[in-house]
């Protein structure tokens, strides 16, 4: 079963770096997922895909300071730089066999 | 730029049928470069694929709606439209639509704002 798997919340100070991650489920490891920010009382954004060698492509517009990256089964989002702005859900989207699946998703709080 | 509108009727009673509408400017729907989506979000809750739809009429469906699901294309209207039967209370969300690269790798890359739906008598 294609699963993806967030922590519920992470946190770090203003100008710190944070990293986010997405856990793949068994078998899937071979898989690109996508990131999606959503600020509170918004619509959510695309930000980035990142496929299973670590390449990766941002959506139009996305600030540098977001970059994605990845291990094995993990996914990562790495946010540089925290605005105040960047506090909000960050939600991992996988496709596969027909099926769209979403992440829990990681809720960033900026200290 | 590629927008996306949603709208609907807000408030829709149990056993009947949701009907909402995606406006598409800066692109069309019969462009054959992307799918189309819906995607919804529970108050409080994370987001959940409903599916998607390419301008031929061909659908992808969440196992889960399936059922319950009738996604269609409007060339003329360049509109997307998703209708959703026998509505719960479950269904209260807000609803997402969405446009998604035609490529192996499926994926919205530009979100409309939503528009939320409540389910109640």
């Amino acid at each position: 079963q294609l699963v993806l798997t967030q922590s519920p919340s992470a946190s770090a100070s203003l100008g710190a770096s944070v990293k986010l991650t997405c856990t793949l489920s068994s078998g899937h490891s071979d898989y690109a997922i996508a990131w999606h920010q959503q600020q509170a009382e918004t619509g959510p954004r695309f930000l980035v895909k990142v496929n299973s060698d670590g390449s990766h492509s941002k959506g139009d517009g996305i600030s540098d300071r977001f970059s994605g990256s990845s291990s094995g089964a993990e996914r990562y989002l790495t946010i540089s730089g925290l605005h105040s702005e960047d506090e909000a859900d960050y939600y991992c989207q996988t496709w596969g066999s027909g099926i769209l699946v979403f992440g829990t998703g990681t809720k960033v709080t900026v200290l | 730029q590629l927008q996306l509108q949603e709208s609907g009727p807000g408030l829709v009673k149990p056993s009947e049928t949701l009907s909402l509408t995606c406006i598409v400017s800066g692109g069309f729907v019969s462009s054959r470069s992307y799918y189309w989506g819906w995607i919804r979000q529970p108050p409080g809750k994370g987001l959940e694929w409903i599916g998607s739809i390419y301008y031929s009429g061909s659908t992808l469906y969440n196992s889960s709606l399936k059922s319950r699901v009738t996604m269609s294309v409007d060339t003329s209207k360049n509109q997307l439209s998703l209708r959703l039967s026998s509505v719960t209370a479950a269904d209260t969300a807000v609803y997402y639509c969405a446009s998604q690269p035609r490529i192996s790798f499926l994926y919205m890359d530009v979100w409309g704002k939503g528009t939320t739906v409540i389910v109640s008598s």
